[in-house]
This record gives C-alpha cells, structure tokens and sequence, in this order.
C-alpha cells in the first residue's frame, strides 16, 4: 500500500450519531492534516500535526476532534454533527522541513453527508 | 488573514490551445508555491511546484512565479480534453508549515 489511504470512503450519519474517520500515510512524512472542502468554497485546513503534537487547530468546533497516535494514523473522531457539517473531508500527508514543508499529498477523502 | 484568490471561471479553452491560470497571494513571505489538479469528485493531485521568481516547465506545464507582484501562473499548452478540471493554487504561510489554497479555477477543453 502506498500513498495516502482514507477510510471510508462515503459516510451518511445522523446528528446522533458517533464516528471516526481514518487516514493512514505510506510515506515517511512527519506532518499530516485534516482538510474541509465545501462546494465553492477553498479548502478549509481543520488541523495540523506535526511529529505527532498538534500545531495548529484553525477555531474548529469541538464536534469535530482529531487523535494522531503516531506519525502514520491520523484520525477524525465525529459527534453531534450538523448538517452543514456535510463535506468532503481529506487527510494529507508532508514533510516538516524546518521552516519549510513538502508539497502535500491528499487521500481520496471522505464523502460525508449529515442526515 | 492570509488569502489566496483565483478566478473561480469557468475558462473554457479549445483543445489545442494555451490555458492560463492565475493566482495572487498576500502573504509577502510566502516560500513555496504549488499547483493541484481536482477532478470532480476526486482529490486534490500535485502538477507542479515552484519555489524561485521565473518559469519552470514540466511537459506541458509551465508555472511562473513573480513575487515582487505577489502573483504565481501556470500554463498549460496544447490543452487536452482530459485537462478538464479545478486548478487550485495553493501557498505556504510565512510559518510555513501550512498551505493556504486558492478557491479554484474550473478549466473546460472542448474537443
């Protein structure tokens, strides 16, 4: 397996409802992020970890909440969602180079639709 | 706050001819510069980088990058119907450890 792999592919839950989001990096990399793509709108940066501590958190609600157990797995664990939570959200992977990163590279994101 | 804007188009172009893409950006400390191709319902796919005022051509693919104007354009020549895509551009930070992307611009060839 290489490259970054997301998992699932296609997520529909209710507002109830509790789940995870899984990405996993083949490629060496120290950093990996959680991004939100909304229709017509840029790709949102939700969060960033680099060498497993999390730098950055860009005002993300606390519905949303991301685990990095090591430099490879990255989760997004999902609860009380709404329904303008609904996106595609993509997991990419680089290299922290000291003031400087790798071009990223995408998984091939999770369709998520809020019920 | 650090923007990256890019006409939303779309830019329809014959096959055969020259598409040209632009990108600004605010960030005056900006470092690294990137263009991604997504296909609808796909993820984001790197063409190219540049990191140094000028051009750099890779096959079709011709970035180019003025920082004095803040301003970063990639070309693409002898468009194919299979360019048919959204071209983000994307920007490092001035911390660089983050990307901020533009908004897209959708690129139609027609045969």
């Amino acid at each position: 397996e290489t490259g970054v792999t997301q998992t699932p592919r296609h997520l529909v839950m209710g507002m109830t409802n509790k789940k995870s989001l899984k990405c996993e990096q083949h490629l060496g990399h120290n950093a990996m992020y959680w991004y939100k793509q909304s229709a017509k709108k840029p790709l949102e940066l939700m969060f960033v970890y680099n060498f497993k501590e999390q730098t950055e958190n860009n005002s993300v609600p606390s519905r949303f909440s991301p685990e990095c157990p090591n430099s490879s797995h990255l989760f997004l664990h999902l609860h009380t969602l709404q329904p303008e939570d609904s996106a595609l959200y993509l997991c990419a992977s680089a290299q922290d180079r000291q003031g400087d990163i790798s071009p990223l590279h995408f998984g091939n994101g999770t369709r998520l639709t809020v019920t | 706050q650090k923007e990256v804007e890019q006409n939303s188009g779309p830019l329809s172009v014959p096959e055969g001819a020259i598409a040209s893409l632009n990108c600004t950006y605010s960030d005056r400390v900006s470092q690294s510069f990137f263009w991604y191709r997504q296909y609808s319902g796909k993820s984001p796919e790197l063409i190219m980088s540049i990191y140094s005022n000028g051009d750099k051509e890779d096959g079709r693919f011709t970035a180019q990058l003025n920082k004095a104007s803040q301003y970063v354009s990639l070309l693409i020549r002898d468009s194919q119907p299979s360019d048919s895509a959204t071209y983000l551009c994307a920007v490092s930070s001035g911390s660089a450890r983050q990307l901020t992307f533009g908004s897209g611009t959708q690129l139609t060839v027609l045969p």
